[in-house]
């Protein structure tokens, strides 16, 4: 199958820096990317919608402002946390889709944050 | 809006032995797919099976198999043969066709396999 390589698979960060995130289609190009978030033992919570070349499409109560999605390549999105803060430690997964791929979604190994 | 709900926060079964997990969905549309995902404790999100909900045939994979009732909505996971390796959360997941590939999850069943 297709590969989605993310990283860094774990950060730690100080409350107030900004964090980013990578997340890459190693082998196709994705039209469509997705972030998610995932609390201990919940299902993932999709975050944004981004497509190469426009901006994302936030979900209801996401902050644009502070989760700033960058969708600059067919090969790369990414997620930075702004000012982060405690609250925002989580896990963090994307996934791609592409035309070429038939409606199948790939995902990320995933990215632990943790603000201190 | 397109819900999926899998009812089995929980379930267990013995090695060897054979589960099945349960979900429903609620949706409009008649062009749709669905999908199992599995998250093991690496949490890498694995894809173990899809249908395509024009597709009467139940998909099958290996030890993996559905039985997908359309007119029901509902989407159950069979797993046969259990493994150790099986035990994971699983997700059941839908997917509109023409919708941007955005897929609605389920909130999980944690799948515990004894020994």
């Amino acid at each position: 199958g297709a590969v989605v390589s993310q990283h860094p698979s774990w950060v730690i960060c100080k409350s107030g820096t900004s964090v980013k995130i990578e997340c890459r289609s190693l082998d196709f190009q994705a039209t469509t990317m997705f972030w998610y978030r995932q609390f201990p033992k919940q299902s993932l919570m999709l975050m944004a919608t981004s497509n190469e070349g426009s901006k994302a499409t936030y979900e209801q109560g996401v902050e644009k402002d502070k989760f700033l999605i960058n969708h600059a390549s067919l090969t790369l999105s990414t997620l930075t946390v702004t000012s982060a803060h405690p609250e925002d430690s989580s896990f963090y997964i994307c996934s791609a889709s592409g035309r070429s791929l038939n409606t199948e979604a790939f995902f990320g190994q995933g990215t632990r944050l943790t603000v201190v | 809006a397109q819900t999926v709900t899998q009812s089995q926060p929980e379930m267990s079964v013995q090695e060897a032995e054979t589960v099945t997990l349960s979900c429903t969905y609620d949706t409009s549309e008649s062009d749709y797919y669905l999908f199992w995902y599995k998250q093991p404790p690496s949490r890498q999100m694995i894809l173990v099976i899809r249908q395509e909900a024009y597709k009467q045939q139940n998909a099958t994979e290996n030890r993996f198999s559905v039985n997908f009732q359309k007119a029901a909505k509902s989407f159950s996971l069979k797993i046969s043969d259990s493994q150790l390796g099986d035990a994971a959360m699983y997700f059941c997941a839908y997917l509109a066709r023409g919708s941007n590939y955005k897929l609605t999850f389920g909130k999980g069943t944690l799948l515990t396999v004894n020994p």
